[in-house]
């Protein structure tokens, strides 16, 4: 129940494309949805969060999408560019208890050229 | 304003050897996460500490494994008699306060045993 599931492993986009990553998980006491970006070497650095009182956060050309019934939420990058290879995770809290982040497993995004 | 910092980067002990891991958290923070990522895969956390107190420490292994945060000073992941299977990245995160969600990260420090 503690678990977020990510999919897909890896995704190759084109430059100007859409990447599009999902997460689901099971825990309804879950109330806080970030994304993280990483790269090689690098610590995760937040990149977009939401909380179930909303469907949907834009910011920039990320776009998170929240669907509360489903228990599924995903991020959106428009315009994908090269900059953006890297590594993304979602993450999940309960922030009435500990507000330890449980992570996805992750996805390898590649923005070809 | 600096970022969350650690030291070492980099850490390479043999079998049987401690690690000591430390982690400054931004100023103003007094929340402190630890967690660890394995090779090709996720994080997982380990313990959330505030000052001088664990608060959760549901994800560090039962034994070899302990974390302080003292009144002064930074925060310690501390590994004893370490085995290849410790090999990984060690991150922290801190925080201003619980209520507060997001969660700043360092850069990690890359534990390598031999």
């Amino acid at each position: 129940q503690q678990q977020v599931k990510q999919s897909p492993q890896s995704l190759i986009v084109q430059k100007g494309g859409i990447s599009i990553i999902n997460c689901a998980y099971e825990n309804t006491a879950f109330d806080y949805f970030p994304w993280y970006q990483q790269f090689p070497g690098k610590g995760p650095a937040l990149l977009i969060a939401i909380r179930p009182d909303v469907s949907e956060k834009k910011e920039g050309r990320f776009t998170i999408s929240f669907n509360k019934s489903a228990k599924q939420f995903s991020l959106h990058i428009m315009d994908s560019q090269p900059g953006d290879s890297a590594t993304y995770f979602c993450a999940a809290s309960d922030s009435g208890n500990t507000g330890k982040l449980i992570f996805g497993q992750g996805t390898t995004l590649q923005v070809k050229p | 304003n600096a970022g969350v910092m650690q030291n070492p980067r980099h850490l390479v002990r043999r079998r049987g050897q401690e690690a000591r891991l430390r982690c400054s958290p931004m100023k103003g923070h007094s929340h402190v996460y630890w967690y660890r990522q394995l090779p090709e895969e996720g994080l997982k956390f380990m313990v959330y500490l505030q000052k001088e107190n664990i608060i959760d420490e549901s994800g560090m292994p039962k034994e070899r494994f302990s974390a302080e945060f003292p009144k002064e000073g930074p925060s310690i992941l501390r590994i004893q008699q370490v085995v290849r299977g410790d090999s990984a990245a060690y991150f922290c995160a801190s925080s201003p306060s619980r209520s507060t969600d997001t969660q700043y990260f360092g850069p990690g420090t890359r534990l390598t045993v031999l």
